[in-house]
């Protein structure tokens, strides 16, 4: 089945630098990548996702790439606010999985003033 | 996207007793799933819920422990059978918009936080 990896598993920045989170997964057949965001005592909200024709998407200060080759996509955030900080999970969609998300185990992200 | 209501927000329980889990949506989904996220962890999915039928189980899940129901597209159920204090996490139902098209569009809940004394 389907593998994510997710790094860095923490993040500090300071407010208006940029954040990377890094993903990776194991199946080729993975056509759909999105991430969440989840705030404390939250459900996770999505925030971004891309398909896997498409190698990058942006929406505001939020963008992601996707690298099919390799296997791994990034989330990027620029300008980071205070309210960035939560934990981002990124997830992997095989079409061999009837729809099912596989997720990465998550990054606390920690933006301070 | 769709809008998830999942009842209760949070509940503590006895050992030994069942939890169910309510998760109702305000338009007809394709599809429905429940998760676990163990304190500080990843979400793990336990079982995409089916209309009308028997619900899907990952592996380390099992019927008996975590029975679901789905009766209609818009509301299913997940029982915590039988709790010990290791059930103690976040469960969250999820579902899949019917006619996204290529907008997969998987909508979270704001989870059940269970913890079992």
């Amino acid at each position: 089945g389907e593998n994510v990896e997710q790094h860095p598993s923490t993040l500090s920045v300071q407010e208006g630098d940029s954040a990377v989170i890094k993903c990776t997964y194991s199946d080729s057949a993975s056509n759909y990548f999105p991430w969440y965001k989840q705030e404390l005592g939250k459900g996770p909200q999505l925030i971004i996702d891309i398909r896997s024709n498409v190698g990058e998407k942006k929406d505001q200060r939020i963008a992601v790439t996707l690298n099919k080759t390799a296997k791994h996509f990034s989330l990027h955030i620029t300008e980071t606010q205070p309210e960035d900080s939560a934990v981002y999970f990124c997830a992997a969609r095989s079409t061999g999985t009837a729809s099912k998300l596989t997720f990465g185990t998550g990054t606390r992200l920690q933006v301070t003033l | 996207s769709a809008v998830i209501s999942q009842k209760p927000s949070r509940d503590i329980c006895q050992r030994g007793t069942s939890l169910t889990i309510q998760c109702q949506v305000d338009s007809q989904v394709t599809m429905m799933f429940w998760y676990r996220q163990q304190p500080g962890q990843s979400l793990t999915l336990i079982a995409t819920a089916n209309q009308g039928s028997e619900a899907t189980y990952e592996s380390g899940f099992v019927i008996d422990k975590f029975p679901i129901s789905r009766p209609n597209l818009t509301f299913s159920t997940l029982t915590v059978s039988n709790m010990s204090p290791e059930d103690s996490s976040i469960y969250l139902c999820s579902v899949r918009r019917q006619g996204e098209g290529w907008n997969y569009g998987y909508t979270f809940g704001s989870g059940t936080r269970l913890t079992v004394v």
